[in-house]
């Protein structure tokens, strides 16, 4: 069965830091273009991170110097460490697979995790 | 990085109704687009892929069309489980970006 399953989440003060992992099974992560995908509490879904099955790594500019994606590939392991956290960045934040690493697959996150919440309140 | 517009931001329809959604992309993305669809309290789900390409077990009253700038996610008769949050998300370049998201309510 194909799944992601993320965890790490919590309530964390302003200026903290937190790991969010997401553990991978029937999706290799280092042959993936594997992300972070958050929502906002009401809001939309804003892309956060990706890290590609090459290493090349993205960050949203929100996020930028703040936020480090890797990976444990003994493991088969995402992560995402998320430093000087701050109010904004309370969201759900959901790890994905997306095919666009894939030869002969059409583009898509095709394989999401369920979330997990992070809040950032003193 | 790619912008992505989206449109309406809320729609309200009825069961039975045909409904359209639009994105539209700040430069060219070929057909890089999927559409997905969230249901309150879910992770989001792809619909669609490259544009127009319909994901296994999606129903065919889904319909995808558009390239390069101009995409549109098409309902043809709206069924009660439809009411739900679509997005769209070009992954054509990285940073990828979503669209706003267009909340479909039951008129």
């Amino acid at each position: 069965e194909v799944q992601l399953v993320e965890s790490g989440g919590g309530l964390i003060q302003p200026g903290g830091s937190l790991r969010l992992s997401c553990a991978a099974s029937g999706v290799i992560v280092s042959s993936n273009y594997m992300n972070w995908v958050r929502q906002a509490p009401g809001k939309g879904l804003e892309w956060v991170s990706a890290l590609f099955s090459g290493g090349t790594t993205y960050y949203a500019d929100s996020v930028k110097g703040r936020f480090t994606i890797s990976r444990d590939n003994s493991k088969n392991m995402l992560y995402l460490q998320m430093n000087s956290l701050r109010a904004e960045d309370t969201a759900v934040y959901y790890c994905a697979r997306d095919r666009k690493g894939l030869v002969g697959y059409y583009y898509g996150m095709d394989v999401w995790g369920q979330g997990t919440t992070v809040t950032v309140s003193s | 990085a790619i912008q992505m517009t989206q449109s309406p931001s809320s729609l309200s329809a009825s069961v039975g109704d045909r409904v359209t959604i639009t994105c539209r992309a700040s430069q060219g993305i070929r057909n890089d687009l999927g559409w997905y669809q969230q249901k309150p309290g879910k992770a989001p789900k792809l619909l669609i892929s490259a544009a127009s390409s319909l994901q296994s077990g999606v129903p065919s009253r889904f319909s995808g069309s558009g390239s390069g700038t101009e995409f549109t996610l098409t309902i043809s008769s709206l069924q009660p489980e439809d009411f739900a949050t679509y997005y769209c998300l070009q992954d054509y370049s990285y940073p990828c970006s979503f669209g706003q998201g267009t909340k479909l309510e039951i008129k």
